[in-house]
């Protein structure tokens, strides 16, 4: 098992540019998420889906979009990018739903530069 | 929404030496509260959670205690080994779930020969 992987680890983007993060997760989890890292500011949840059909916004949805292509993908899309969301992105996945294990499994990160 | 404050932002500590990070949250109606390892340019892992069911959980050297009337808990490591050394976050759901997690600002511990 993989586990979570996604694509790319690393990009540069000009503001403005456009790009889209790519997750998918082979555990069969029903609930994906979307994280980014900045420093002194811990992870912060960008958007989640608790179930394949369905998103929700986290703490900070603003200049992001999500689509829960099916049960293993969540992608993450950046329309028009600013220097502000430069930062480390994390997916993760979980269960849901299970008493005695709602463990986050996170990806390896991708960090995105914003010029 | 909720606001999860973690405290020391770094700590070093001797080999052997016990180790305590500190978090208090805002949400009177949280019940989920993990706590996440992260080594140096690595993802984040999860080394142990705990409900607000439950008022203290060990796991070997790793133990957290929950607080709920003050809104506190703390992770507790005993013995502590230079492969403790790592950021470690806090966190506190109300959904009892993973999701909707809010994380502390980390705290980067490094333990000392």
């Amino acid at each position: 098992n993989a586990g979570v992987t996604q694509t790319p680890k690393f990009q540069v983007l000009k503001t403005g540019q456009s790009m889209t993060l790519q997750c998918a997760q082979d555990m069969n989890h029903n609930s994906m998420y979307w994280y980014r890292q900045d420093p002194g500011m811990g992870l912060r949840l960008i958007y989640y889906s608790a179930s394949e059909g369905t998103t929700d916004k986290g703490e900070v949805p603003n200049g992001y979009n999500v689509s829960r292509l099916n049960k293993r993908e969540f992608s993450l899309r950046l329309e028009s990018a600013a220097p502000s969301q430069t930062s480390v992105y994390f997916c993760a996945s979980s269960v849901r739903g299970a008493p005695v294990n709602e463990k986050l499994f996170f990806g390896s990160g991708t960090q995105l530069s914003v010029l | 929404g909720e606001n999860v404050e973690q405290h020391p932002s770094t700590l070093s500590v001797q080999e052997g030496d016990s180790a305590v990070i500190k978090c208090t949250y805002s949400d009177s109606a949280s019940n989920y509260f993990p706590w996440y390892k992260q080594e140096l340019g690595k993802r984040p892992q999860l080394i142990i959670d705990i409900r607000s069911n439950v008022g203290e959980k060990k796991d070997q050297r790793i133990a957290v205690t929950l607080n709920k009337t003050a809104k506190h808990f703390s992770l507790h490591i005993t013995e502590t080994q230079p492969e403790d050394s790592a950021v470690y976050f806090c966190a506190a759901s109300n959904t009892g779930t993973a999701s909707k997690l809010t994380f502390g600002t980390g705290t980067r511990l490094q333990v000392t020969l």
